[in-house]
């Protein structure tokens, strides 16, 4: 059975650029958790979306803002892109049992804004 | 506030024993997960605790104490490969994840 994938692996853009970046959860997975972390941090939640509605969400500004599709897979896009924004973008998959979630990571998408 | 606390780096020989501490202030608890982190890679599931004791899984033991807000992971026969950052993570009310900074373990041989 396939993980969750994310694509691109990496990812080089400018200040004042957008970036999409995508994630397809584990087969049978419903739900899609994005995270952002900085080296030397632990992740730092960002969206979370369960059967295409946003069921929570971080504290990020307004630039980032997320989807998810009928097939679950998800789109994650940051607008006006700060250098501040240079991180591994982690994408999570879970099948909620009850309220507690076992989360599976993709392998990230490493972003950098020069 | 909702905080975790864990030491950021330690370091252990091959082949000895390590238990790394957290604890953790959040509103309301629903468990508390340990998570493994390779650098450069995605974290892995290593434990889930809700209720207090010592749960064990081969070289691996994770132990939870509610009262005291406090969680350690014990690492027993320590391989090379198990260099690496460990991330304790609780559960808020609202089941929200409140992720600590990671503790990067360092194993010499």
């Amino acid at each position: 059975d396939a993980g969750v994938t994310q694509s691109p692996t990496h990812l080089i853009k400018t200040r004042g650029q957008h970036v999409t970046l995508r994630c397809s959860p584990i087969s049978g997975h419903k739900s899609v958790s994005w995270y952002q972390q900085v080296l030397g941090q632990g992740p730092q939640f960002i969206f979370q979306y369960y059967e295409k509605e946003e069921r929570g969400r971080g504290n990020f500004p307004d630039r980032f803002s997320a989807r998810q599709f009928p097939n679950y897979s998800s789109e994650l896009n940051v607008n006006a892109l700060l250098l501040g924004d240079s991180a591994l973008y982690l994408c999570a998959s879970s099948s909620l049992q009850g309220e507690v979630e076992k989360l599976f990571f993709g392998s990230g998408t490493q972003l950098s804004v020069l | 506030g909702q905080n975790i606390d864990q030491p950021t780096e330690m370091t252990a020989t091959e082949g000895a024993i390590v238990q790394i501490n957290c604890t953790y202030q959040t509103s309301g608890f629903n468990g508390l997960f340990w998570y493994q982190q390779h650098a450069g890679e995605a974290p892995t599931f290593l434990s889930y605790n809700v209720l207090d004791g010592l749960e064990e899984k081969g070289r691996f033991s994770s132990f939870l104490s509610r009262s005291k807000g406090y969680s350690y992971l014990l690492l027993k026969e320590l391989q090379m490969k198990d260099s690496a950052s460990y991330l304790c993570v609780s559960t808020d009310s609202n089941y929200q994840l409140i992720w600590g900074a990671g503790t990067k373990l360092i194993i010499k041989p």
